[in-house]
């Protein structure tokens, strides 16, 4: 099983900042399959980023992802009040398709 | 637009058993592999299980394995998750979804205790 790391727990920025999210695997995520999701409180996971790099329909481009093997990152440019959630990796190369812990960036 | 229905959540015993299912509209429903995803209060996420789009093969999560059965019926356009000797730590709410379309349900949420 692939286990993946979230850092931080916990990212305290203001808005207009950079926040940089990273997801560390425990084994190489094959063919870069790792997405990049943000939850809101009462609601869904909604898809940020798939396949590491490639925004998901209608995120908009301060959200980007990269890295590959077993080290990704979620970065958001500037932060906009609305982007104050948890954001979660996980990776869908292999059974099963674990989740990371989450990384939650609140309002400094 | 796509839509999924999760219902048949609810209260139950330990030991006891539940039906979820998953009602799928505005894609093709038969050409997707779907996933089963779960989150307990104030946790984080936790995959479940995925089915592929003729229903012929399956994954399930360590946790769940033995116990969990998903299937699906692509006439009814519906995903299912069978659930027995349901324990504490399943209560959950449990979505339905294709994560990496950005396809998730509301969610429905099992509470199992007596």
């Amino acid at each position: 099983e692939i286990v993946l790391t979230q850092s931080p727990g916990t990212l305290s920025l203001s808005p207009g900042e950079r926040a940089t999210l990273s997801c560390r695997a425990s084994q190489s995520v094959s063919s870069s399959y790792l997405a990049w999701y943000q939850q809101k409180p009462g609601q869904a996971p909604r898809l940020l980023i798939y396949g590491a790099s490639t925004r998901a329909t209608g995120i908009p481009d301060r959200f980007s992802g990269g890295g590959s093997g077993t080290d990704f990152t979620l970065t958001i440019s500037r932060l906009e009040p609305e982007d104050f959630e948890v954001y979660y990796c996980q990776q869908y190369g292999s059974s099963p398709f674990t989740f990371g812990p989450g990384t939650k960036v609140d309002i400094k | 637009e796509v839509q999924l229905v999760e219902s048949g959540g609810g209260l139950v015993q330990p030991g006891g058993s539940l039906r979820l299912s998953c009602a799928a509209s505005g894609f093709t429903f038969s050409s997707y592999w779907m996933h089963w995803v779960r989150q307990a209060p104030g946790k984080g996420l936790v995959w479940v299980s995925r089915i592929n789009g003729a229903g012929s093969t399956t994954n399930y999560a360590d946790s769940v394995k033995g116990r969990f059965t998903i299937s699906r019926d692509n006439a009814k356009n519906t995903l299912f998750l069978q659930m027995n000797s349901l324990r504490a730590e399943d209560t959950a709410v449990y979505y339905c979804s294709n994560p990496t379309s950005g396809f998730w349900g509301q969610g429905t949420l099992v509470t199992v205790s007596s």
